[in-house]
């Protein structure tokens, strides 16, 4: 299995800025992916990346409201930028947990809980 | 379009008893997987079962089972022994596969289950 980390693990932010979470695993990994957990939902995919190369977005997801950054194998970002109060959600980064296996189960990471104001 | 089906948004239990919570899901593949992920107030998503859709034998997993029916594209989940720890929200989700390559992960809308000392 694969450890996860994040960063913060929680933040209240005022309305019109920008946060940058950070997502570390312990193993190398070939997709990441950012999830996010609007309160009392399910998790609704945002985007997934993969070193190297951009990000793939889901539909109502834009990567001028949350770019990514994937620079090795090990470690993301996703900024949530310009925020309004819709944005407050729990956002949760997870990865496969082997680059080569078709039994595995993607693996998350303890989840950042963000509260626009 | 796949989709996942929980129907059951809360669930209660006695402890020690046992709990069954239901999940269809629709599509056309032939080649997936199944899983059921628990998420506690701490709101870490932990693995708890998965099931491969080419096996026909149930996936078991010391309390926790799983009642695959494949052709009524049901997924539903046992708990036996129910333990306070127990208590969470418990999402269905379901992964296909192309050709060996993963496809995203989609979530139900999520089971709460209590469990009642």
């Amino acid at each position: 299995s694969a450890v996860i980390s994040q960063k913060p693990s929680r933040d209240i932010c005022q309305r019109g800025t920008s946060l940058t979470i950070q997502c570390q695993v312990d193993s190398q990994v070939t997709m990441m992916f950012w999830y996010r957990q609007q309160p009392g939902q399910s998790l609704t995919l945002i985007a997934t990346a993969n070193q190297g190369s951009e990000a793939t977005y889901e539909s109502g997801f834009v990567i001028d409201k949350f770019p990514i950054s994937r620079p090795n194998l090990t470690f993301s970002t996703l900024t949530v930028s310009n925020m309004s109060p819709e944005d407050s959600s729990i956002y949760l980064c997870s990865v496969d947990g082997d680059r080569q296996g078709r039994q595995d189960p993607q693996y998350f990471g303890p989840g950042t809980r963000l509260t626009v104001l | 379009a796949q989709t996942v089906t929980q129907s059951q948004p809360e669930m209660s239990v006695q402890e020690a008893e046992t709990v069954t919570l239901s999940c269809t899901y629709d599509t056309s593949e032939s080649d997936y997987y199944l899983f059921w992920y628990k998420q506690p107030p701490s709101r870490q998503m932990i693995l708890v079962i998965r099931q491969e859709a080419y096996k026909q034998q149930n996936a078991t997993e010391n309390r926790f089972s799983v009642n695959f029916q494949k052709a009524a594209k049901s997924f539903s989940l046992k708990i036996s022994d129910s333990q306070l720890g127990d208590a969470a929200m418990y999402f269905c989700a379901y992964r296909v596969l192309y050709g060996g390559s993963q496809g995203n992960l989609i979530f139900g809308k999520g089971t709460k289950l209590s469990v009642k000392p």
